[in-house]
């Protein structure tokens, strides 16, 4: 069965604070991103990755960097991390060489809180 | 710039009623799309997934449609339960690999 998890659910951090978010899929998929989630903005896409150490800029990336050293994981980094980053965050992963090819698996989300 | 919207953004409805959601998008130069289900604070759960080639898809209770040149996709939901109640988001992917969410349906079913 499919698995994206996420490292953590919830995540309080302070304003100026380095931030990591780490995402972990068993499926062998080349592609993973990284999405954020606010309410009346609906999922926005931060960044994403079609191979190991390949990263490529999504709708928002600003404040944000990634990291994909193996293939199973990609972790998204605030490098210092402000209020306004306060929100959810999901992790997705995809394979292109799949019948069903493309289609896109969560993980649970992590609900991040910048005070 | 592909866009995507819902219509309604939210719905009641009985239980046991028949229901579709629409989902319209602007560029009909997708690869295919997806519906996903989201239960409030959770992540996404996809429930179907439309190649461009196909025109239905279907699972259960849950029946997926694709009119790529209308730019139209709808979900029908069979004898619809207190349990379908979340929100519904449809998804295009495009040649970037990239999907593109609507703003979802939020669907509540009253027992």
């Amino acid at each position: 069965d499919v698995k994206v998890t996420q490292s953590s659910r919830y995540l309080v951090k302070r304003t100026g604070e380095k931030v990591f978010l780490e995402c972990v899929q068993d499926m062998d998929h080349e592609n993973m991103f990284w999405y954020r989630q606010d309410p009346g903005l609906g999922l926005r896409l931060i960044y994403f990755s079609y191979d190991v150490k390949m990263k490529e800029k999504g709708d928002i990336p600003e404040g944000y960097s990634v990291s994909r050293e193996k293939k199973e994981r990609f972790s998204l980094i605030l490098e210092s991390a402000s209020t306004n980053q306060t929100s959810m965050y999901l992790c997705a992963s995809s394979c292109p060489r799949l019948a069903s090819s493309y289609e896109q698996y969560f993980g649970p989300g992590t609900r991040l809180t910048v005070t | 710039k592909q866009e995507v919207t819902q219509i309604p953004a939210a719905l009641s409805v009985p239980e046991g009623e028949n229901l579709v959601l629409n989902c319209s998008f602007t560029d009909s130069a997708i690869y295919n799309l997806q519906w996903f289900r989201q239960d409030p604070g959770k992540g996404l759960t996809s429930l179907l997934l439309i190649q461009s080639s196909q025109r239905e898809q279907t699972s259960g209770r849950l029946n997926a449609s694709l009119d790529k040149s209308s730019g139209r996709s709808t979900l029908y939901i069979a004898a619809s339960q207190p349990g379908d109640s979340a929100t519904y988001l449809c998804a295009p992917l495009g040649g970037s690999e990239k999907l593109v969410f609507g703003k979802g349906t939020k669907l509540t079913v009253n027992p």
